[in-house]
């Protein structure tokens, strides 16, 4: 079994703050980890993906995450906020195995205030 | 390369009438999805084709069916639609393990 926990619907920074968006997940086996972006009335799109190599991984946007197994965390950050990066983000994890198919978390809003 | 495609992208309906919403991907993936996004709740799985031939339930099949109709195309039918189905639908492909590739969506309104 495997479930993902994204803590707090809405997160509100300030264009230039730090962005951290949280994510724990359970799962019985090692998992992959992935965060999806979805823009208004858009179809959800990759940001970046843990699939066992290495812990932190670069994404596009300049976003970042790190698996932390001892957490059980895989935490979304960005140094610097624009107001382009206001969206709604998606925490999803998939079992390394067997059926692949991925839970997702409910979703974190993004707000960037000017 | 046009990725997912979804049609309709919005639908309206009526209590009791049936639709079906089609999807078709041109990455050559053999996984294909069915989810609906509602406020607050996420995306939940509603039915899922491993690959071509096979189709499993997900987290909410209840009032769905899906055809696998080839490696390209995955339907999704309401056959008697409720208000409770008004959604978003995004339909998705992958290879398994790999990144998920989505559709648009399509906005349904069940009255």
């Amino acid at each position: 079994a495997q479930s993902v926990t994204q803590l707090g619907s809405h997160v509100s920074v300030s264009e230039g703050a730090l962005v951290l968006l949280r994510c724990n997940y359970s799962s019985s086996v090692p998992p992959y980890l992935f965060w999806y972006v979805q823009y208004p009335n858009q179809g959800l799109q990759l940001l970046l993906k843990y699939t066992s190599a290495a812990t932190l991984v670069k994404g596009i946007n300049g976003f970042e995450a790190e698996f932390k197994k001892s957490e059980t965390s895989f935490h979304l950050t960005k140094p610097s906020a624009h107001m382009s990066d206001a969206a709604e983000y998606f925490c999803a994890v998939s079992p390394s195995g067997g059926s692949y198919i991925p839970t997702f978390g409910r979703g974190t809003s993004l707000i960037v205030h000017p | 390369n046009a990725g997912v495609t979804q049609t309709p992208k919005f639908q309206v309906l009526k209590t009791g009438q049936s639709m079906t919403l089609q999807c078709a991907q041109d990455m050559n993936h053999n996984s294909m999805y069915w989810y609906r996004q509602d406020p607050g709740m996420g995306l939940r799985l509603i039915y899922y084709s491993a690959s071509e031939g096979t189709t499993d339930k997900g987290e909410v099949p209840n009032g769905y069916n899906v055809s696998r109709l080839n490696k390209r195309e995955f339907s999704l039918r309401l056959e008697s639609a409720a208000p409770s189905q008004t959604s978003v639908y995004f339909c998705a492909s992958s290879e398994p393990g790999n990144e998920q590739f989505f559709g648009p969506g399509t906005r349904l309104t069940v009255l």
